[in-house]
Protein backbone atom coordinates (compact mmCIF):
# COMPACT_ATOMS: atom_id res chain seq x y z
CA UNK A 1 0.00 0.00 0.00
CA UNK A 2 0.80 3.43 -0.40
CA UNK A 3 2.29 5.69 2.47
CA UNK A 4 3.79 9.05 2.35
CA UNK A 5 6.58 10.37 5.08
CA UNK A 6 6.92 13.83 5.72
CA UNK A 7 9.50 15.40 8.07
CA UNK A 8 10.51 16.74 10.40
CA UNK A 9 7.14 16.83 12.53
CA UNK A 10 7.88 20.63 13.98
CA UNK A 11 10.00 23.07 13.58
CA UNK A 12 11.31 26.44 15.05
CA UNK A 13 13.94 28.97 12.94
CA UNK A 14 15.05 32.17 13.28
CA UNK A 15 13.88 34.74 10.99
CA UNK A 16 16.43 34.62 7.78
CA UNK A 17 17.40 30.91 8.33
CA UNK A 18 17.07 28.61 5.37
CA UNK A 19 14.22 25.81 5.43
CA UNK A 20 14.19 22.22 3.97
CA UNK A 21 11.11 20.07 4.25
CA UNK A 22 11.25 16.43 2.83
CA UNK A 23 8.37 14.90 1.65
CA UNK A 24 8.82 11.00 0.16
CA UNK A 25 6.29 8.62 -1.03
CA UNK A 26 6.24 4.70 -1.07
CA UNK A 27 4.23 2.15 -2.64
CA UNK A 28 3.46 4.02 -5.84
CA UNK A 29 5.41 5.12 -8.93
CA UNK A 30 4.85 8.57 -10.94
CA UNK A 31 2.36 10.60 -8.53
CA UNK A 32 1.31 13.92 -8.68
CA UNK A 33 2.94 15.67 -5.22
CA UNK A 34 1.78 18.71 -3.83
CA UNK A 35 2.78 20.91 -0.80
CA UNK A 36 0.10 23.01 0.67
CA UNK A 37 0.29 25.32 3.67
CA UNK A 38 -2.04 25.98 5.82
CA UNK A 39 -2.25 29.14 8.46
CA UNK A 40 -4.02 29.21 11.50
CA UNK A 41 -7.53 29.33 11.46
CA UNK A 42 -7.75 29.38 7.74
CA UNK A 43 -7.89 26.68 5.00
CA UNK A 44 -5.33 24.74 2.84
CA UNK A 45 -3.32 26.71 0.03
CA UNK A 46 -1.88 25.15 -2.19
CA UNK A 47 1.56 26.17 -3.05
CA UNK A 48 3.38 23.56 -5.53
CA UNK A 49 2.64 20.46 -7.26
CA UNK A 50 4.33 18.25 -9.37
CA UNK A 51 3.72 16.20 -12.25
CA UNK A 52 7.17 14.54 -13.08
CA UNK A 53 11.53 14.80 -11.83
CA UNK A 54 12.06 18.69 -11.79
CA UNK A 55 8.99 19.27 -13.24
CA UNK A 56 7.36 22.14 -10.93
CA UNK A 57 4.58 24.74 -11.07
CA UNK A 58 3.92 27.28 -8.47
CA UNK A 59 0.39 28.52 -7.20
CA UNK A 60 0.85 31.67 -6.14
CA UNK A 61 4.14 34.23 -5.42
CA UNK A 62 6.22 33.75 -2.42
CA UNK A 63 9.47 33.14 -0.64
CA UNK A 64 9.91 29.10 -0.82
CA UNK A 65 10.38 26.73 -3.54
CA UNK A 66 10.42 23.44 -4.37
CA UNK A 67 12.44 20.35 -5.85
CA UNK A 68 11.76 17.18 -7.13
CA UNK A 69 14.76 15.58 -7.27
CA UNK A 70 13.27 12.08 -7.50
CA UNK A 71 9.93 10.18 -8.81
CA UNK A 72 8.73 9.72 -4.81
CA UNK A 73 10.82 12.47 -3.55
CA UNK A 74 9.62 16.22 -3.05
CA UNK A 75 11.62 18.64 -1.33
CA UNK A 76 10.13 22.55 0.23
CA UNK A 77 12.90 24.86 0.70
CA UNK A 78 13.76 28.59 1.43
CA UNK A 79 17.25 30.55 1.65
CA UNK A 80 15.53 33.34 4.07
CA UNK A 81 12.59 32.37 6.00
CA UNK A 82 10.26 35.15 6.68
CA UNK A 83 7.78 35.70 10.06
CA UNK A 84 4.82 35.39 7.54
CA UNK A 85 6.45 31.62 6.25
CA UNK A 86 5.16 29.85 9.43
CA UNK A 87 2.61 27.74 9.44
CA UNK A 88 1.39 24.14 8.92
CA UNK A 89 2.84 22.56 5.93
CA UNK A 90 1.44 19.69 4.15
CA UNK A 91 2.85 17.27 1.43
CA UNK A 92 0.27 15.26 -0.55
CA UNK A 93 -0.03 12.74 -3.42
CA UNK A 94 -2.23 12.05 -6.15
CA UNK A 95 -2.42 9.66 -8.86
CA UNK A 96 -2.88 10.71 -12.70
CA UNK A 97 -5.53 9.41 -13.48
CA UNK A 98 -8.40 11.07 -14.67
CA UNK A 99 -9.82 14.44 -14.09
CA UNK A 100 -11.02 13.34 -10.53
CA UNK A 101 -8.74 11.95 -7.76
CA UNK A 102 -8.24 12.40 -4.20
CA UNK A 103 -4.76 13.64 -2.54
CA UNK A 104 -3.85 11.54 0.27
CA UNK A 105 -1.82 14.11 3.08
CA UNK A 106 1.14 13.45 5.28
CA UNK A 107 1.25 14.27 8.23
CA UNK A 108 2.38 17.52 8.40
CA UNK A 109 5.20 20.19 9.69
CA UNK A 110 4.37 22.73 12.06
CA UNK A 111 7.26 25.36 11.01
CA UNK A 112 7.56 28.48 13.96
CA UNK A 113 9.84 31.58 12.35
CA UNK A 114 11.02 33.30 15.11
CA UNK B 1 -12.65 30.83 -10.98
CA UNK B 2 -12.68 27.66 -8.66
CA UNK B 3 -13.67 28.13 -5.19
CA UNK B 4 -15.50 25.96 -1.97
CA UNK B 5 -17.43 27.68 0.71
CA UNK B 6 -17.61 26.28 4.60
CA UNK B 7 -20.13 29.15 6.08
CA UNK B 8 -19.47 27.87 9.61
CA UNK B 9 -16.52 28.45 10.96
CA UNK B 10 -16.98 27.07 14.33
CA UNK B 11 -20.30 23.78 15.30
CA UNK B 12 -21.02 22.84 18.71
CA UNK B 13 -23.15 19.32 19.16
CA UNK B 14 -24.11 17.47 21.93
CA UNK B 15 -23.21 13.71 21.96
CA UNK B 16 -25.47 11.47 20.16
CA UNK B 17 -27.15 14.53 17.94
CA UNK B 18 -27.04 14.56 14.63
CA UNK B 19 -24.69 16.59 12.54
CA UNK B 20 -25.02 18.31 8.99
CA UNK B 21 -21.78 20.43 7.99
CA UNK B 22 -22.53 22.92 5.04
CA UNK B 23 -20.42 23.00 2.03
CA UNK B 24 -20.88 24.94 -1.47
CA UNK B 25 -18.85 24.95 -4.33
CA UNK B 26 -18.46 26.74 -7.53
CA UNK B 27 -16.95 24.86 -10.48
CA UNK B 28 -17.89 25.17 -14.28
CA UNK B 29 -17.37 20.96 -14.62
CA UNK B 30 -18.68 18.13 -13.41
CA UNK B 31 -17.48 18.54 -9.75
CA UNK B 32 -15.25 15.72 -7.72
CA UNK B 33 -16.25 16.68 -4.19
CA UNK B 34 -14.18 15.44 -1.03
CA UNK B 35 -14.52 15.71 2.32
CA UNK B 36 -11.58 15.41 4.80
CA UNK B 37 -10.91 15.12 8.38
CA UNK B 38 -8.36 16.57 10.52
CA UNK B 39 -7.54 15.72 14.21
CA UNK B 40 -5.32 18.59 15.62
CA UNK B 41 -1.70 18.82 14.42
CA UNK B 42 -2.19 15.60 12.18
CA UNK B 43 -2.38 15.38 8.21
CA UNK B 44 -5.98 15.30 6.71
CA UNK B 45 -8.10 11.87 6.09
CA UNK B 46 -10.66 11.08 3.61
CA UNK B 47 -13.71 10.73 4.74
CA UNK B 48 -15.80 10.07 1.24
CA UNK B 49 -15.61 11.24 -2.38
CA UNK B 50 -18.05 12.00 -5.05
CA UNK B 51 -17.42 11.82 -8.53
CA UNK B 52 -20.29 10.43 -10.53
CA UNK B 53 -23.30 8.31 -10.27
CA UNK B 54 -25.61 8.23 -7.06
CA UNK B 55 -25.32 11.35 -5.48
CA UNK B 56 -25.53 9.89 -1.89
CA UNK B 57 -22.28 8.49 -0.80
CA UNK B 58 -21.24 6.90 2.20
CA UNK B 59 -17.87 7.26 3.94
CA UNK B 60 -16.03 6.07 6.84
CA UNK B 61 -16.43 6.56 10.19
CA UNK B 62 -20.41 6.66 9.83
CA UNK B 63 -20.58 9.41 7.87
CA UNK B 64 -22.22 10.45 4.80
CA UNK B 65 -22.72 13.42 2.01
CA UNK B 66 -25.47 14.32 -0.63
CA UNK B 67 -24.55 15.92 -3.70
CA UNK B 68 -27.14 18.48 -4.97
CA UNK B 69 -26.22 19.77 -8.15
CA UNK B 70 -29.12 22.73 -8.14
CA UNK B 71 -27.70 23.76 -4.61
CA UNK B 72 -24.21 23.42 -5.80
CA UNK B 73 -23.68 21.69 -2.32
CA UNK B 74 -22.33 18.87 -0.75
CA UNK B 75 -23.19 18.77 2.88
CA UNK B 76 -21.41 15.91 5.04
CA UNK B 77 -24.08 14.51 7.40
CA UNK B 78 -24.13 11.88 10.64
CA UNK B 79 -26.96 10.71 12.43
CA UNK B 80 -25.73 10.29 15.94
CA UNK B 81 -22.06 11.79 16.90
CA UNK B 82 -19.65 10.46 18.82
CA UNK B 83 -17.29 12.52 21.04
CA UNK B 84 -14.02 11.11 19.07
CA UNK B 85 -15.73 13.18 15.95
CA UNK B 86 -14.70 16.67 17.47
CA UNK B 87 -12.26 18.04 14.61
CA UNK B 88 -11.78 19.80 11.60
CA UNK B 89 -13.71 19.34 8.67
CA UNK B 90 -12.54 20.01 4.91
CA UNK B 91 -14.29 20.08 2.02
CA UNK B 92 -13.10 20.17 -1.13
CA UNK B 93 -13.38 20.60 -4.97
CA UNK B 94 -11.49 18.50 -7.46
CA UNK B 95 -10.18 20.50 -10.75
CA UNK B 96 -8.30 20.01 -13.90
CA UNK B 97 -5.85 22.80 -14.79
CA UNK B 98 -3.03 22.96 -17.11
CA UNK B 99 -2.64 18.67 -16.91
CA UNK B 100 -2.55 17.67 -13.46
CA UNK B 101 -5.27 17.35 -11.03
CA UNK B 102 -5.42 19.49 -7.42
CA UNK B 103 -7.74 20.25 -4.66
CA UNK B 104 -9.37 23.44 -3.83
CA UNK B 105 -10.09 23.44 -0.14
CA UNK B 106 -12.84 25.47 2.10
CA UNK B 107 -12.07 27.67 4.87
CA UNK B 108 -12.64 24.18 6.92
CA UNK B 109 -15.48 23.93 10.11
CA UNK B 110 -14.28 22.74 13.74
CA UNK B 111 -16.40 20.56 15.46
CA UNK B 112 -16.74 20.58 19.12
CA UNK B 113 -18.98 17.80 20.72
CA UNK B 114 -20.17 18.45 23.85
CA UNK B 115 -20.96 15.18 26.38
Amino acid sequence: SQTIHQWPATLVQPVGSPLSLECTVEGTSNPNLYWYRQAAGRGLQLLFYSIGIDQISSEVPQNLSASRPQDRQFILSSKKLLLSDSGFYLCAWGGMTGGGTEAFFGQGTRLTVV
Amino acid sequence: AQSVTQPDIHITVSEGASLELRCNYSYGATPYLFWYVQSPGQGLQLLLKYFSGDTLVQGIKGFEAEFKRSQSSFNLRKPSVHWSDAAEYFCAVGARSGGYNKLIFGAGTRLAVHP
